[in-house]
């Protein structure tokens, strides 16, 4: 089946400093790609949609400065979270679209702790 | 707009009993449900999905759910709970047509007792 790799699993970085989390679709391509902002005991908040070779389209209140997403392949988006604050501490996951019905695929997700 | 309400935000279950998870839709067009099953620092697995055709889904580790228009509901269900079962379960909802995005409940956590 469908598999997308995300990472890294876990970083940790000083306040100030920018983090790249990578997600890969390994097996398809994929047209559409999602990133998400999870919080403790807390459900999926949509941060943005991307979709190969455009700009993301980033939902209400995320700042698109802060938290750069590039999907320059069908294969790989990135996402940067710039000038990291210990307030983006958060688990985000990274979901692609093959186009098809039930076509979700999330990947493992990547543990961000900003010091 | 499109909702999706899971009612109880912890479910407690002896093992061997029966599981039942709620979830509720709000939509002016029935939309494409699922549920996944979450582990700790892990992402998100299908357990099952409606789109169309038949309103019983059966899905993975013994899970199925039904799709009732009439209640606007797909509860997830599983005969007899394993210690393995225990998770964060989340009910999802998009829009008929390809790569719309999902909307979320808020999870329930499931616990199982020996």
């Amino acid at each position: 089946g469908a598999v997308v790799s995300q990472h890294p699993s876990r970083v940790i970085c000083k306040s100030g400093t920018s983090v790249k989390i990578e997600c890969r679709s390994l097996d398809f391509q994929a047209t559409t790609m999602f990133w998400y902002r999870q919080f403790p005991k807390q459900s999926l908040m949509l941060m943005a949609t991307s979709n190969e070779g455009s700009k993301a389209t980033y939902e209400q209140g995320v700042e698109k400065d802060k938290f750069l997403i590039n999907h320059a392949s069908l294969t790989l988006s990135t996402l940067t979270v710039t000038s990291a604050h210990p307030e983006d501490s958060s688990f985000y996951i990274c979901s692609a679209s093959t186009g098809e019905v039930d076509g979700y695929t999330f990947g493992s997700g990547t543990r961000l702790t900003v010091v | 707009a499109q909702s999706v309400t899971q009612l109880g935000s912890h479910v407690s279950v002896s093992e061997g009993a029966l599981v039942l998870l709620r979830c509720n839709y709000s939509s002016s067009v029935p939309p494409y449900l699922f549920w996944y099953v979450q582990y700790p620092n892990q992402g998100l697995q299908l357990l099952l999905k409606y789109t169309t055709g038949a309103t019983l889904v059966k899905g993975i580790n013994g899970f199925e759910a039904e799709f009732k228009k009439s209640e606007t509901s797909f509860h997830l269900t599983k005969p007899s709970a394993h210690m393995s079962d225990a998770a964060e379960y989340f009910c999802a909802g998009r829009r008929p047509g390809t790569a719309s995005k999902l909307t979320f409940g808020t999870g329930t956590r499931l616990q199982v007792m020996l």
